[in-house]
């Protein structure tokens, strides 16, 4: 079954930037109907949606990131990754990526297990 | 952006009980609405989809419902592997936000 794996730094310096990736397992990335998401907790808090990118490229972010964000994919790898620069301690989160399916709504059908990103000085 | 409000934000309950959480939007979403369920230290997983549709795996106990601006999560007999925290999601103009979410726990 398809499964997803983050994989990154653990720990970043404040106003660096982050680089994670997500590796697609047991299916295809380019696969039909599907959107590819970046998905943050912060710690004891709710969850915030980052962005998705479609394996054609089109991506969309969070409009509270602004120009932060940053998504791409490399279907040769099966894989997509998150760029989020300028970090402050405010990033410090447990990261996920998650498959976005579409029926009447948008929804997020399988996730990885997540990776704790901690901003630093 | 649509706001989503969950009550309530705590919830204690004991095994076999029928636990229902209310997820309201801040404007019409349809039945555009899935329910997730946080297990401490995993990912959430996706329990109903478009208000009232069961995910493949997911338990009959758990049964969604509403549309428009307010929603439902029923959980008709409580079991010990439901002590978790749920939130509700919508997705609408190429974005996506997550209720604050419920924490049920033991009574």
């Amino acid at each position: 079954q398809v499964q997803l794996q983050e994989s990154g730094p653990g720990l970043v310096k404040t106003s660096q930037t982050l680089s994670l990736t997500c590796t697609v397992s047991g299916g295809s990335i380019s696969s039909g109907g599907y959107y590819w998401s970046w998905i943050r907790q912060h710690p004891g808090k709710g969850l915030e949606w980052i962005g998705y990118i479609h394996y054609s490229g089109s991506t969309y972010c969070n409009p509270s990131l602004k120009s932060l964000c940053t998504i791409s994919v490399d279907t040769s790898k099966n894989q997509f990754s998150l760029r989020l620069s300028s970090l402050t301690a405010a990033d410090t989160a447990v990261y996920y990526c998650a498959r976005l399916r579409f029926s009447s709504g948008g929804y997020f059908d399988l996730w990885g297990r997540g990776t704790q990103v901690t901003v630093s000085s | 952006d649509i706001q989503l409000t969950q009550s309530p934000s705590t919830l204690s309950a004991s095994v076999g009980d029928r636990v229902t959480i209310t997820c309201r939007t801040s404007q019409s979403i349809s039945n555009w609405l899935a329910w997730y369920q946080q297990r401490p230290g995993k990912a959430p997983k996706l329990l109903i989809y478009d208000a009232s549709s069961l995910e493949s795996g997911v338990p009959s106990r758990f049964s969604g419902s509403g549309s428009g601006t307010e929603f439902t999560l029923t959980i008709s007999s409580l079991q010990p592997d439901d002590f978790a925290t749920y939130y509700c999601q919508q997705y609408n103009s190429y974005s996506a936000t997550f209720g604050p979410g419920t924490k049920v726990d033991i009574k």
